[in-house]
C-alpha cells in the first residue's frame, strides 16, 4: 500500500524552479522519505532523502515540514533533462526495499 | 567508481523457456536488490540479497528466483516465462548496511519480451 500521495503530473518552464509536493502523513518517526527519479526507460536515480532536517545537495533541496506529514522536492533551475517521473517514498531503515507509487510525470518546457 | 550494469540490457525469449539475468554492483556494495516494471503494476520490488543470503522477498511466485556470488554480483531466474513476465527488470546497489538510511543505485535494466 502506497504511504505518499503525489500529483499525477505538472508542468514546469525551463529556468524556473520546479516544487514537487508530496503527502505522507502516516509517516513514523523511523521513516526516511526519498526522492527518485527515473527518465523514460532508464533506471530510477537516487535524488536526496531526508529524516526530519531539510536537505540539499548538488540535484535538489529536501524541505519536510516540522509535523513531516509532507516534503517538498525543489529542483532550483529546471531543465528540459529533468523531465521524467519523480518517486517520493518513505522507507524505514529496517526495510530493504523501496516501495515505488505513481510517481509525479514532470514536463519542463522550453 | 562504476555504476551498476546489467546484463544483457534486451532479450526476447519464449512462453515457457527459462531466463537468467545478471547484475553487478558497485563496488564494495553488498546489498543486490532486484525490481519488475511494467506498464501496469508499475516498479514492484522481487527480492533482496545480502551477503549471498536472501533477506528480503516480495510477492511473487516461486518461478521467479535469484542468487548473490561471494563478489557480490547477483543473478535471477524465471522459469516456465509467462507472457505477462514481459518487463524491465532492475537491479539496484547498496552498502545495504542494517540500520542506516542507505541509497540504493539502480542499473540500466534487461528488457525482457516474451513471445
Amino acid at each position: 500500500d502506497a504511504k505518499t500521495t503525489q500529483p499525477p503530473s505538472m508542468d514546469c518552464a525551463e529556468g524556473r524552479a520546479a516544487n514537487l509536493p508530496c503527502n505522507h502523513s502516516t509517516i513514523s518517526g523511523n521513516e526516511y522519505v526519498y526522492w527518485y527519479r527515473q527518465i523514460h526507460s532508464q533506471g530510477p536515480q537516487y535524488i536526496i532523502h531526508g529524516l526530519k532536517n531539510n536537505e540539499t545537495n548538488e540535484m535538489a533541496s529536501l524541505i519536510i515540514t516540522e509535523d513531516r506529514k509532507s516534503s517538498t522536492l525543489i529542483l532550483p533551475h529546471a531543465t528540459l533533462r529533468d523531465t521524467a517521473v519523480y518517486y517520493c517514498i518513505v522507507r524505514d531503515v529496517g526495510d530493504y526495499k523501496l516501495s515505488f507509487g505513481a510517481g509525479t510525470t514532470v514536463t519542463v518546457r522550453a | 567508481k562504476a555504476g551498476v550494469t546489467q546484463t544483457p540490457r534486451y532479450l526476447i525469449k519464449t512462453r515457457g523457456q527459462q531466463v537468467t539475468l545478471s547484475c553487478s554492483p558497485i563496488s564494495g556494495h553488498r546489498s543486490v536488490s532486484w525490481y519488475q516494471q511494467t506498464p501496469g503494476q508499475g516498479l514492484q520490488f522481487l527480492f533482496e540479497y545480502f551477503s549471498e543470503t536472501q533477506r528480503n522477498k516480495g510477492n511473487f511466485p516461486g518461478r521467479f528466483s535469484g542468487r548473490q556470488f561471494s563478489n557480490s554480483r547477483s543473478e535471477m531466474n524465471v522459469s516456465t516465462l509467462e507472457l505477462g513476465d514481459s518487463a524491465l527488470y532492475l537491479c539496484a546497489s547498496s552498502p545495504g548496511t542494517s540500520g542506516l538510511p542507505y541509497e540504493q543505485y539502480f542499473g540500466p535494466g534487461t528488457r525482457l519480451t516474451v513471445t
